[in-house]
């Protein structure tokens, strides 16, 4: 079955930066783009990016232009999300999920990561 | 960016009622790609019905998806005590992807 497995618990300092993973297993991991959502403590998710494993190319919120790095590595069928220049607001759950469709990144997001909690504090 | 609003922020009920949530998009979401989410505390959400009407897979038929257009409804048909939880509604149309406020369903 379809699992995505994600990094712990990180605490940083602002304007540390923080790398987390997500590893996917039970499926051809070219085949399916995979997005990058956070979640701040009682908001809505926000969407961060995507990438797309076969290709290595990324799409990424203005809202975090010049902050956040996407990449894969198909040896391990593992994604990274980096965001750099931490603040304080940044202190939220970070999930890897994957779409429903094989091949387009504008898909539903069906399979989800437990979460990350990144932690953003003085 | 599609701004989603949702309705009403929260809706109290009692199991066996049924649940009518709202989401309302500030323009027209092509191919009606909007997705429904439920999300419990301390879970990842939980993907419930996409392209406005069709149920993920595994998903019971109490939740259904209607709408078009600017204007999308989630409807559970009668509450079970595992359904009070917060619901999101997304489009899936582009980027930036976005989400709704969320509607949280609690028990009366």
């Amino acid at each position: 079955q379809v699992q995505m497995v994600q990094s712990g618990t990180e605490v940083k300092k602002p304007g540390a930066s923080v790398k987390v993973s997500c590893k996917a297993t039970g499926y051809s991991f070219s085949d399916y783009y995979i997005h990058w959502v956070r979640q701040a403590p009682g908001q809505r998710p926000e969407w961060m990016g995507l990438v797309n494993p076969s290709d290595g190319s990324v799409s990424h919120s203005q809202n975090f232009q010049g902050r956040i790095t996407m990449t894969r590595d198909t040896s391990t069928n593992t994604v990274y999300m980096e965001l750099s220049s931490l603040r304080s607001e940044d202190t939220a759950m970070y999930f890897c999920a994957r779409g429903t469709r094989s091949g387009v990144g504008n898909t539903p997001l069906q399979h989800w990561g437990q979460g990350a909690l990144v932690a953003v504090s003085s | 960016e599609i701004v989603l609003t949702q309705s009403p922020g929260t809706l109290s009920l009692s199991p066996g009622e049924r649940a009518t949530l709202s989401c309302r998009a500030s323009r027209g979401i092509s191919s009606n790609y909007l997705a429904w989410y439920q999300q419990k505390p301390g879970q990842a959400p939980r993907l419930l019905i996409y392209s406005a009407s069709t149920r993920a897979t595994g998903i019971p038929n109490r939740f259904s998806g209607s709408g078009s257009g600017t204007d999308f409804t989630l409807t559970i048909s009668r509450l079970e005590p595992e359904d009070f939880a917060v619901y999101y509604c997304q489009h899936h149309n582009g980027s930036p992807l976005t989400f709704g406020g969320g509607t949280k369903v609690e028990i009366k």
